[in-house]
């Protein structure tokens, strides 16, 4: 079964600082695709990042990006520049195949909390 | 505007009263799903649909129901709920390929007393 495992049920930093949340992954797959999900207080599940496996190069969008260790089962989410309104619980999630269509699996979630 | 637009956002009911929470989405999307968020349990499966009349059961379907009559509705069925299904309910859909990502629709918290 595919699981994945968030270690961090919470963390802490100040406004401005560079904070990495961890993600590990079990599969026997090969082809497929990683997310990450934020969830602000409003509770809308918005997307961050997307990393498709057979990419080598790491996933960037602005401030946001991911180090994708394929042999390792690794997708850690990198937040540069924290600002406050990156205070959320996010979820990684891993995604495949299954009859054709796309079955979504998420970790636990780490709750963030971005401090002024 | 894209978007999945789900109802009722809160809903307190009773044991063993069926209610419904539907799923709508505007974007031709064939693959369809709902989930149930806990706490430290993340996201879980419950149902999902592959296309209009094809759908099938997640990690936790117990209790559930769900159709698919139509491409862009997908509504959640309890018949009879207990109160270990209270939680935050989300559906969501894709497109069939499903490496964009899914849609995520704004949650319903239900609450069964």
């Amino acid at each position: 079964a595919q699981t994945v495992t968030q270690s961090q049920p919470e963390m802490s930093v100040q406004e401005a600082e560079t904070v990495t949340l961890s993600c590990t992954y079990d599969t026997s797959e090969n082809n497929y695709y990683l997310f990450w999900y934020k969830q602000p207080p409003s509770r809308q599940m918005i997307l961050v990042i997307r990393q498709e496996a057979y990419k080598q190069q790491n996933a960037t969008e602005n401030r946001f990006s991911v180090n994708f260790q394929k042999a390792a089962k690794s997708f850690s989410l990198k937040i540069s520049d924290s600002q406050l309104g990156d205070t959320a619980m996010y979820f990684c999630a891993f995604s495949r195949k299954i009859q054709g269509a796309q079955k979504l699996v998420f970790g636990q979630g780490t709750r963030l909390t971005i401090n002024p | 505007e894209a978007q999945v637009t789900q109802n009722p956002r809160y809903l307190i009911t009773v044991t063993g009263k069926k209610l419904t929470v539907t799923c709508s989405q505007n974007m031709n999307h064939e693959y369809m799903s709902w989930y149930r968020q806990d706490p430290g349990l993340g996201l879980r499966q419950i149902y999902y649909s592959m296309n209009v009349e094809v759908t099938d059961k997640g990690d936790v379907p117990e209790g559930y129901k769900v159709s698919r009559k139509e491409k862009r509705n997908f509504p959640l069925i309890l018949e009879s709920p207990s109160p270990n299904q209270t939680s935050l309910y989300f559906c969501a859909s894709s497109l069939r390929t499903g490496g964009l990502g899914y849609t995520f629709g704004s949650g319903t918290r239900l609450t069964v007393v």
